[in-house]
């Protein structure tokens, strides 16, 4: 297992278009993250899963991102009707449940709404 | 007031200085400290943790933190050009609260 992996590595997308992306955790870690990084920022929160099990979301996921995890493996993130204010960093994290401090991070996904 | 403040940078320094890098925090109730570092186009990579108050060192990298002024440090020894990076802190546990991040320029 080499890390956490994130599909794709970048995409452009045109406004109202719907994107998915895709997170793969490494393998033993049940809690996985999803965070975004606009520039000059550092990540915020959006939401995490222990296993399939969304247990908080942040205010800042509106009703357009939904993120699932459906069988504790590997994650979604889709955003419906993309705006130009989503054009961002999309990270996507995991860690052992004790281990909530030492997150490992994926290289992310750049998401470019024109 | 952010949760988290931490000055953005860039901070600029010769091969071989003392890099600090500092946060200030405004939650008490906090107990983990969190460095990372940030390469272009990378994720965060964990450096260094701390559990409430005290002092840790690894290698060149020492962390420290102060609950009583709500203030966390990254002291980075004998810096390197491969030390150039961003620097993000981070407090929480699972929800991570993130700093601005640093971003330290180390020349040769």
């Amino acid at each position: 297992d080499t890390g956490v992996s994130q599909d794709p590595r970048h995409k452009i997308t045109k406004r109202g278009q719907n994107v998915t992306f895709r997170c793969d955790p490494i393998s033993e870690h049940n809690r996985l993250y999803w965070y975004r990084q606009t520039l000059g920022q550092g990540p915020e929160f959006l939401t995490y899963f222990q296993n399939e099990a969304q247990l908080e979301k942040s205010r800042l996921l509106s009703d357009r991102f939904s993120a699932e995890r459906p069988k504790g493996s590997f994650s979604t993130l889709e955003i419906q009707r993309t705006e130009q204010g989503d054009s961002a960093m999309y990270l996507c994290a995991s860690s052992l449940p004790g281990e909530g401090y030492g997150y490992t991070f994926g290289s992310g996904t750049r998401l470019t709404v024109v | 007031q952010k949760e988290v403040e931490q000055d953005p940078g860039p901070l600029s320094v010769p091969e071989g200085a003392i890099v600090s890098l500092n946060c200030t925090y405004s939650n008490s109730a906090f107990q983990y400290f969190m460095w990372y570092r940030q390469y272009s186009r990378k994720g965060p990579e964990l450096l260094m943790y701390t559990y409430s108050s005290g002092n840790k060192e690894d290698g060149r990298f020492t962390a420290q933190v102060d609950k009583s002024s709500k203030y966390i440090s990254l002291f980075i020894r004998d810096s390197q050009p491969s030390d150039s990076a961003t620097y993000l802190c981070a407090i929480g546990f699972q929800k991570l609260v993130f700093g601005t991040g640093t971003r330290l320029l180390v020349s040769p």
